[in-house]
């Protein structure tokens, strides 16, 4: 069984740019949420996408878009750059059933200048 | 809108001491509350987790209460090492599987 997985670990972009982090859930789970950590501060939901469709929200603006494929991976994509942007970037597999265990990636650090 | 609040911030104590984290939380409509381990820079690791129907659960060292009706839960840590020191984070569970987290403690254990 393997775990969560991300790619890039570390990113550094340029305010107004686009970036791609990735994503690949744990064996067998078809639900994937991502979470933005603030330096400091507890993860805050960002959006879930459950069989490649969107599954809920948190306050999160429209340039934070995502995309989840046939195998469950899952893509979090941030147009427009901001400087508040910069965070650790968190992905999270679980079954689609709210009593399971949430299982968490390494995180990718998004560094915005 | 559901808010989840960790005390203390922050808590050094010396190795060997038994300790208590909590976690509040205002909306007792939820499915399960988590413990995770945060190392720094790195992800989350899950401690334990209580489904809204337990009342509590236990994994060597660590024990966590939940008691729902006062919106409130605890993670007890014994014998306290070095090696516990790290960011601990309570996550409560809403539609979805939708995790609120709190503030985190960041505990520091001296040898």
């Amino acid at each position: 069984e393997t775990g969560v997985t991300q790619s890039p670990t570390h990113l550094i972009k340029t305010r107004g740019q686009q970036v791609t982090l990735r994503c690949s859930s744990q064996s067998g789970h078809n639900t994937v949420s991502w979470y933005q950590q603030a330096l400091g501060q507890g993860p805050q939901f960002i959006f879930q996408y459950y069989r490649e469709e969107e599954n809920g929200r948190g306050n999160f603006p429209p340039r934070f878009s995502g995309l989840q494929f046939p195998n469950y991976s899952s893509e979090l994509n941030v147009n427009a750059l901001e400087l508040d942007d910069s965070a650790l970037y968190l992905c999270a597999s679980s079954l689609a059933e709210s009593s399971y265990e949430q299982y968490f990636g390494p995180g990718t650090r998004l560094t915005v200048t | 809108k559901q808010e989840v609040t960790q005390i203390p911030a922050a808590l050094s104590v010396p190795e060997g001491e038994n300790l208590v984290l909590n976690c509040s939380f205002t909306d007792s409509a939820i499915y399960n509350l988590q413990w995770f381990r945060q190392d720094p820079g790195k992800g989350l690791t899950s401690l334990l987790l209580i489904q809204s129907s337990q009342r509590e659960q236990t994994s060597g060292r660590l024990n966590a209460s939940l008691d729902k009706s006062s919106g409130r839960s605890t993670l007890y840590i014994a014998a306290s090492q070095p090696g516990d020191s790290a960011t601990y984070l309570c996550a409560v569970s809403r539609a979805g599987n939708m995790l609120t987290f709190g503030g985190g403690t960041r505990l520091m254990v001296k040898p």
